[in-house]
């Protein structure tokens, strides 16, 4: 079966740091695009940023450019969300998704992972 | 930058059909998808490419996308299926979401 399980989130205050890591599992990871999308409280889902599936392109929504960065590691089915220069608007509950097809649908999403930034 | 627009919420009776528009500038020249989320629940996916269904999800769940608007349709709706709707494209290399509808079966 195909999972994705979210991991690393946690309360951090404004300007502070944290990593999320994304778990894939029941398929072959290596050959899809991967994504984060979040969604605050209350609110609609956001896409965050995407990364080809060997890594070597990435895109990040103008809200986040210059202080997240996502990766993968394709030997350990793993892929990355480096959050720096944390804002309260990032308080989110952050989504690992799969991309599936030339279309890009977002077929297969994790349980996700809770941010909140907080004096 | 590019947008999509939902109506916040739609009521329909069980067993009656609900409608659920999506709308941007041309948004039928782009491929759309549906997206339904139960409180407390991750997205799930219902519609992809315009009009196609993911294997599971059941046949009262139809889509459509022409012109600048894009339907999710769910005939004989049933109480199970009250949550949030997203519908979501894609520009410039960039997911779009729309701002989530409300369905209530009541």
């Amino acid at each position: 079966e195909v999972h994705l399980v979210e991991s690393g989130g946690g309360l951090v205050q404004p300007g502070g740091s944290l990593r999320l890591s994304c778990v894939a599992s029941g398929f072959s990871f290596s050959n899809y695009w991967m994504y984060w999308v979040r969604q605050a409280p209350g609110k609609a889902l956001v896409w965050v940023s995407r990364i080809n599936s060997d890594g070597s392109i990435t895109r990040y929504a103008d809200s986040v450019k210059g202080r997240f960065t996502i990766s993968r590691d394709n030997a350990k089915n793993t892929l990355f969300l480096q959050m720096n220069s944390l804002r309260v608007d990032d308080t989110a509950v952050y989504y690992c998704v799969r991309g599936e097809g030339t279309s890009q649908t977002f077929d297969i999403w994790g349980h996700g992972t809770k941010v909140t930034v907080s004096s | 930058s590019y947008e999509v627009t939902q109506p916040p919420s739609v009521s329909v009776s069980p067993g009656q059909t609900a409608t659920i528009t999506c709308s941007g500038n041309k948004l039928g020249e782009k491929t759309s998808c549906w997206y339904q989320q139960r409180p407390g629940q991750s997205p799930l996916l219902v519609i992809y490419e315009n009009t196609k269904r993911p294997s599971g999800i059941p046949d009262r769940f139809s889509g459509s996308n022409s012109g600048n608007t894009a339907t999710l349709t769910i005939s004989g709706t049933q109480a199970m299926d009250e949550a949030d709707y997203y519908c979501q494209t894609w520009d410039s290399s960039t997911a779009v979401f729309g701002g989530g509808t409300t369905l209530i079966v009541l």
